[in-house]
């Protein structure tokens, strides 16, 4: 069973745009990390949330944590060629210790 | 200071062949976790060990196992390796206190059976 769903699977947009990913569930979460991977590398850690309601501010990268923290999303303002990666949404619920992994979505960003 | 670290980076096996993966934790991390991940899939949980201890298995079969050594690194056998193992393998490493679930990756360790 996915226990996250992320939204949309595969982005390709313009040098300069906004954009934003969606990381959803049924289950609640006690803490979700967002990663970012490059091909054939393992995943950076980008930010952790944990309040319900939370929002943190990476530069131009903007987490937020859902009130019911069963949903996250991430908004990048102005993207750029060096965002291009795949996206990962990442939480533990329920008395699981190990993280649980959304799909990912897939980041292109064209100078 | 030193992140997760695996090796080798490569591995090429045949079928039927066992292989072994292995993980450094960041230092002072108690817990590591294996995950999958085969082209155009995502992550899958495998193993989980905490202080030397299994704590939590993904569901895959049984030729899947390692163990955690008192310096709490960590290694990841494949047995009677089938061409389906083909996939980079991620070792991540946490420091379980609370409810802290953050864990950080190594560069991972690419499979390829043939």
């Amino acid at each position: 069973t996915q226990l996250l769903e992320q939204s949309p699977q595969f982005l390709s947009i313009q040098e300069g745009e906004n954009l934003t990913v969606y990381c959803n569930s049924s289950s609640v979460f006690s803490s979700l990390q967002w990663y970012r991977q490059e091909p054939g590398e393992g995943p950076v850690l980008l930010v952790t949330v944990v309040t319900g309601g939370e929002v943190k501010k990476l530069k131009r990268l903007t987490f937020q944590f859902g009130d019911a923290r069963k949903d996250s999303s991430l908004h990048i303002t102005a993207a750029q060629p060096g965002d291009t990666g795949l996206y990962l949404c990442a939480g533990a619920a329920g008395s699981a210790r190990q993280l649980t992994f959304g799909s990912g979505t897939q980041l292109t960003v064209l100078p | 200071e030193a992140g997760v670290t695996q090796s080798p980076t490569h591995l090429i096996k045949t079928r039927g062949q066992q292989a072994t993966l292995r993980c450094s934790p960041i230092s002072g991390h108690t817990s590591v976790y294996w995950y999958q991940q085969a082209l155009g899939l995502g992550l899958q949980f495998l193993l989980w060990y905490d202080e030397g201890e299994e704590r939590n298995r993904g569901n895959f079969p049984p030729r899947f196992s390692g163990r955690q050594f008192p310096n709490y690194s960590s290694e990841l056998n494949v047995n009677a390796l089938e061409l389906e193992d083909s996939a980079l393998y991620l070792c991540a490493s946490s420091l379980v206190a609370g409810g802290n679930t953050e864990a950080f990756f190594g560069q991972g360790t690419r499979l390829t059976v043939v």
